[in-house]
Parts: structure tokens; sequence; C-alpha cells
């Protein structure tokens, strides 16, 4: 089955960029979609295919996918970006979902 | 604005079954699939299946096939998740999350959560 590896934690100062990665084999030719988790709530959607932006959610989210890596990246990093962040991709052929294993960012 | 509503927490024991209620509101109910995602105690997102609430047909993770059964009522909105033949290890929150589309499938509203506990 296809696997999603994802750093398992991410440390940035307040105001410094964030960079988390997704890679599985050719991720690139997938869809990818990002959810933020903070603790003791459920996950929300911060960006799906690959750079799309639900609204509400602000444009220091972004995202990128190519080759064998996806790049959520998040800009001028706010105390209140604390939280796991998980990767997830749409297997077509069986269409089933596949949720990378999760990075926790913190803020310093 | 789009919500879920699921049912309380729930203890059950080992051998047991448990069933896990979310009720949609907001958004037109068949239009939209139903995800079941699981999160055991400290760890990460696992994918258990989805419902379509259009035609009722499902499509469950391999791991649990035979274990879960996913419905729904279109009457009230309401989509089910059952789990049958409890084992420790299932202990999780269980979150129903709505479908959406695009070139690809995601989901992109989640229920609050339900705390799923198997003890003897």
């Amino acid at each position: 089955s296809y696997v999603l590896t994802q750093p398992p934690s991410v440390s940035v100062a307040p105001g410094q960029t964030a960079r988390i990665t997704c890679g599985g084999n050719n991720i690139g030719s997938k869809s990818v979609h990002w959810y933020q988790q903070k603790p003791g709530q459920a996950p929300v959607l911060v960006v799906y295919d690959d750079s799309d932006r639900p609204s509400g959610i602000p444009e220091r989210f972004s995202g990128s996918n190519s080759g064998n890596t996806a790049t959520l990246t998040i800009s001028r990093v706010e105390a209140g970006d604390e939280a796991d962040y998980y990767c997830q991709v749409w297997d077509s052929s069986s269409d089933h979902y596949v949720f990378g294993t999760g990075t926790k960012v913190t803020v310093l | 604005q789009v919500q879920l509503v699921q049912s309380g927490a729930e203890v059950k024991k080992p051998g047991a079954s448990v069933k896990v209620s979310c009720k949609a509101s907001g958004y037109t109910f068949t239009s939209y699939g139903i995800s079941w995602v699981r999160q055991a105690p400290g760890q990460g997102l696992e994918w258990m299946g989805w419902i379509s609430a259009y035609n009722g047909n499902t499509n469950y993770a391999q791991k649990l096939q035979g274990r879960v059964t996913m419905t729904t009522d279109t009457s009230t909105s309401t989509a089910y998740m059952e789990l049958r033949s409890l084992r420790s290890d299932d202990t999780a929150v269980y979150y129903c999350a709505r479908r959406a589309y695009s070139s690809s499938s995601f989901v992109d509203y989640w229920g609050q959560g339900t705390l799923v506990t198997v003890s003897s």
C-alpha cells in the first residue's frame, strides 16, 4: 500500500518560515491535502489539491508538490500555528485515503 | 454553516460492538459522502472508510473489513459507524468527516470526535 512519510517534528521561531515535507513514491502525480490538528481538537483542512486554501485559512499557509515530495509552508509563523500537521492523498484505484505519519510543529 | 455533530463517549468491553452517530446539517446530506477516521491515543490519523449518502455505497479499509459497517439515514441526515468484536487497540477517538471532491478527494468538515474506550 502507498506510504506517506513526514518528519516527526519541526521547530521554528515566531516570524520565521516552517516547511513540512510529505514523502511518497511519485507523489507529484497525486493531489496532496493538508490538515492541522491542535491538541484536543478535530483536524482542520488547511490546504487541498496541493496548493489551494479553503476559505478562512490565512495566506501564510501554502503548498507545493513535485517529484517524490510535497511541502506545506507556513510563513510568518505564529504561536497559534503550533499543532500537528498531516498530509493525505487519495488512491483513485482503490478509492482509499492515505494519511501521512504526522508532524508536530513547535513554535520556539 | 456545515456542522457534523457526533454522539457521546462510549466505554465497551472487549468483544462488544459500538455504534457512533454523526448528524449533519447546513448542507444537502445526499450530495456528499461521509468518511470515518480514527485516532488512537497519541497516534496519527487512520482512514476507516466512507459511505455515499446518495446511494449507500461503501468502501472500507482492508484491515477493518468484516468488522465495520457504515450506514446512513437520509430522513435524519445522520451517518452511523458500527464496529464489532472490539479489541483494546480499537480504543481511539472516532471522527466523521464530509467527503469533498475536486480532481481528487479529501474531507473538508469534521465532527468533534467520539472517544471509544475498550477495556475489561
